[in-house]
């Protein structure tokens, strides 16, 4: 198996522009996680899927934070307008019993 | 709920030293364990997860970590460091059998500095 894919692995953009983060799970996991890592806040959990349904999305900084699953094999992030303090590492994990697997991460850069 | 703490968010070793680097755990119930190991510019990768039965659990590299429910602790060493250990290190806590699935709980991360 490739592991967990994302892409793009590195995005600059302005702020006020619109960014999509995908990620393609391990086939067969059933839970999908999206988190965002940085300097000062460390690794934060910013939500997760279930069989393709939201569980929990409290992570989710504001309301410009939006992701979906429409199926078993694709997620995506969206950040609609982008902000500079948005810039991270952004990482999509996917699991199968309680071992979650990660993907390398999409740098974001939003100047 | 389940919470994870990490003593010392740097810890610095020489080469050939050992490696210990602390967590302890917080579960309401019977807990799954895991340590990650982030190198720079990489994702997370598990080094070893302890979910039931010996409770010393040995992992990639040369590493180990002992589940003490006594100490609700799940520390991680290495008896000699090499300088490719230099990374972050996560400990992470989840409920076990009998538990609803959900996310892991992370600890904010130990970076482990070796010296030659």
């Amino acid at each position: 198996d490739a592991g967990v894919i994302q892409s793009p692995r590195h995005e600059v953009t302005e702020m006020g522009q619109e960014v999509t983060l995908r990620c393609k799970p391990i086939s067969g996991h059933d839970y999908l996680f999206w988190y965002r890592q940085t300097m000062m806040r460390g690794l934060e959990l910013l939500i997760y899927f279930n069989n393709n349904v939201p569980i929990d999305d409290s992570g989710m900084p504001e309301d410009r934070f939006s992701a979906k699953m429409p199926n078993a094999s694709f997620s995506t992030l969206k950040i609609q307008p982008s902000e500079p303090r948005d810039s991270a590492v952004y990482f999509c994990a996917s699991s199968y019993r309680q071992e979650e697997f990660f993907g390398p991460g999409t740098r974001l850069t939003v100047l | 709920a389940q919470s994870v703490t990490q003593l010392g968010s740097h810890v610095s070793v020489s080469e050939g030293a050992l490696v210990l680097l602390r967590c302890n755990y917080s579960s309401s119930v019977p807990p799954y364990l895991f340590w990650y190991v982030q190198y720079p510019n990489q994702g997370l990768q598990l080094l070893l997860k302890y979910t039931t039965g010996a409770t010393l659990v040995k992992g990639i590299n040369g590493f180990e970590a002992e589940f003490k429910k006594s100490e609700t602790s799940f520390h991680l060493t290495k008896p000699s460091a090499h300088m490719s250990d230099a990374a972050e290190y996560f400990c992470a806590v989840t409920p076990g059998h009998g538990g609803s699935q959900g996310n892991l709980i992370f600890g904010k991360g130990t970076k482990l500095s070796v010296k030659p």
